[in-house]
Formats: C-alpha cells, sequence, structure tokens
C-alpha cells in the first residue's frame, strides 16, 4: 500500500462547479496535511495546511480530514479554468519535517 | 509568504560532466532543506533532507557520492549532480522549513538536461 493515495485523473468539471479531491494515507500517526497545487513544469504551490479533525476553510478552497479514517480532502468551490492543475496531498508522518507525497490528481475545469 | 529560490531554472550539460543548483531562502532561516526530485507524469521523490551544519540525510536507493548535498548556511544549500547521465535529466526542487515551522516551502524548481 502506497503511504499517500489519491486518484491520478483527470477529473473534468464545469466552470462554476464544485471540485472535490481526496487522499488517504496509511500512517496513522501522521499529524499534518497539506494540499499543494502544481502546475505544469513549475513547482509546488501550498494552497492549505490541515492539523485537526474538521473543515478549514480559506476563500475558495476547504480542506476536510478525518484522521479515524485516514482521509484527507480538498473541496474547491466557484472552480475556475486557472484551477486547471495538478493537486498533490502531502503527509507529514510522525511530527517530523518530512513530507510525503502522492502522486497528485490533475484537474481540468472546463468552460 | 516565505520565499525559496532556486538557481539555475533550467541547465544543459554534457554527459559525464557536474552541476550544481543552488537553493537560497530569502526571508527567513532554512534550518532544513530537503531537496526533491520530479519526473514527467510522476510524483514529487524526496532525494535527501539536510540540516544547516550537518551532512545530508538521503533516502533509500539516493547515491550519495552521485548527488552532494552542501548545507553550509541557514540560507543556502547546493545539490550537485556528479558525472550526470542522461537518465539524471530530471526536475529538480528543494524546499526549506525554519525553526520550528510546519510550512515547507519550495523553490521554483531547476530543470536539468544532461546530453
Amino acid at each position: 500500500q502506497k503511504e499517500v493515495e489519491q486518484n491520478s485523473g483527470p477529473l473534468s468539471v464545469p466552470e462554476g462547479a464544485i471540485a472535490s479531491l481526496n487522499c488517504t494515507y496509511s500512517d496513522r500517526v501522521s499529524q499534518s496535511f497539506f494540499w499543494y497545487r502544481q502546475y505544469s513544469g513549475k513547482s509546488p504551490e501550498l494552497i492549505m495546511s490541515i492539523y485537526s479533525n474538521g473543515d478549514k476553510e480559506d476563500g475558495r478552497f476547504t480542506a476536510q480530514l478525518n484522521k479515524a479514517s485516514q482521509y484527507v480532502s480538498l473541496l474547491i468551490r466557484d472552480s475556475q479554468p486557472s484551477d486547471s492543475a495538478t493537486y498533490l496531498c502531502a503527509v507529514n508522518p510522525g511530527g517530523g519535517n518530512k513530507l510525503t507525497f502522492g502522486t497528485g490528481t490533475q484537474l481540468k475545469v472546463e468552460l | 509568504g516565505a520565499v525559496v529560490s532556486q538557481h539555475p531554472s533550467w541547465v544543459i550539460c554534457k554527459s559525464g560532466t557536474s552541476v550544481k543548483i543552488e537553493c537560497r531562502s530569502l526571508d527567513f532561516q532554512a534550518t532544513t532543506m530537503f531537496w526533491y526530485r520530479q519526473f514527467p507524469k510522476q510524483s514529487l521523490m524526496l532525494m535527501a533532507t539536510s540540516n544547516e551544519g550537518s551532512k545530508a540525510t538521503y533516502e533509500q536507493g539516493v547515491e550519495k557520492d552521485k548527488f552532494l548535498i552542501n548545507h553550509a548556511s541557514l540560507t543556502l544549500s547546493t545539490l550537485t549532480v556528479t558525472s550526470a547521465h542522461p537518465e539524471d535529466s530530471s526536475f529538480y526542487i528543494c524546499s526549506a522549513t525554519g525553526t520550528g515551522g510546519h510550512t515547507i516551502y519550495f523553490g521554483e524548481g531547476s530543470w536539468l538536461t544532461v546530453v
């Protein structure tokens, strides 16, 4: 089992819709969870971080964490074509500084 | 947010030569820096973790004599790919975190092409 699993997609949503991206992780002691957006040929940029169970909202983005189910998700409301990118889920197991990345989900927002 | 800068953004080198990539934290002291490699359509793979003033810790399968990492100051880490081969062609990305920080900031990445 991979440490961090994501559906590779592509996930296609129409402009203005809600995009839902999911991620599961295997290390139960993981403490910190991150969502990064990566455009083709570019470095990842941090979208959201979440450390506690529940929801965390920032603008059009909402991260959801369920440690019991070892599941973290990212919702993007009012999706825009500029949101089209690969979204990487990253987990910080054991409280250290290392990040373990999923393979990413490609999101396509269509006009 | 914090800024991490990489240089060069892209580099082409001949097979057998060495190439150095720099990673700088511009507005914070980076106690820990990480080096990743990403092949096309694949995820980021951690190569090594470096703490300022200490030897880097390499991930399993990464040759420490081939990928030399130096973290001599709190704002600069370098990755040197020695005796580069075409299979080393990849996107190399550094990231950094400061003292007590949970958030890790990424540099812009460096494209290496070995011909």
